[in-house]
């Protein structure tokens, strides 16, 4: 199945920095979704994208749909302590059956 | 809380056993997927079910299946247990089989010694 790359593999931030990160693939998709995933827990849905050049926002969350529709990007301004997570990406291609594909995750770590 | 629900949070079992996981999606959802977590894993696709039907197969072995029930809640059955199967096991719904977003459930924390 599709492969989606997600970068960097991890990050340590200090509270009040922005983050970005992003998830690139090889073939065009059709979706793009967000999701955090705190310590045990389920992964939680951030922002989900549907059209290419969309830009969504989710309080000091901003996520873009990439014009090439093969790459997506997270931002989080001003981190806060409670951003800690692993951070997933997940996509849709047409050429992958639709089967949601999701990035290895993004391990934020936030010094206060 | 996502509204899905899984059930139990955490199972012990030895290798060969046979367990049974057990999954309720949002009201409305008509599509349960389910996924494996091993340690500082991504998420693995195993199995999409659609309103009782079997609507996409991922990497899932041939010890384990799946089914959906007419009230809509999955089971994920999974048999002569390894210790490689020992894994965070969530299930995610959505409101149709296509491009829609899921919500997933907390998981159940399979630990195979």
């Amino acid at each position: 199945g599709q492969q989606l790359n997600q970068s960097p593999q991890s990050m340590f931030i200090q509270e009040g920095e922005d983050v970005s990160m992003n998830c690139t693939s090889s073939s065009i998709f059709n979706t793009w979704l967000w999701y955090k995933q705190d310590p045990g827990e389920g992964p939680v849905l951030l922002i989900a994208l549907y059209k290419a050049g969309e830009l969504t926002s989710n309080g000091r969350l901003t996520a873009q749909f990439g014009i090439t529709r093969k790459d997506s990007f997270l931002n989080i301004s001003a981190s806060i302590p409670s951003d800690v997570g692993i951070y997933f990406c997940a996509g849709r291609s047409r050429s992958d059956n639709n089967d949601m594909r999701f990035g290895a995750g993004t391990r934020l770590t936030v010094k206060p | 809380d996502s509204g899905v629900t899984q059930t139990p949070k955490h199972l012990i079992t030895a290798t060969g056993q046979r367990v049974t996981l057990r999954c309720s999606p949002r009201s409305g959802d008509l599509s349960v997927y389910w996924y494996q977590q091993s340690l500082d894993q991504g998420l693995q696709f195993l199995i999409q079910y659609y309103n009782g039907e079997e609507r996409a197969k991922g990497n899932i072995l041939e010890r384990f299946s799946a089914q959906q029930f007419p009230d809509l809640h999955s089971e994920l059955n999974l048999s002569s247990l390894e210790l490689g199967d020992s894994a965070l096991y969530f299930c995610a719904s959505s409101v149709s089989g296509g491009a829609s977003e899921q919500f997933f459930g907390p998981g159940t924390r399979l630990t195979v010694l």
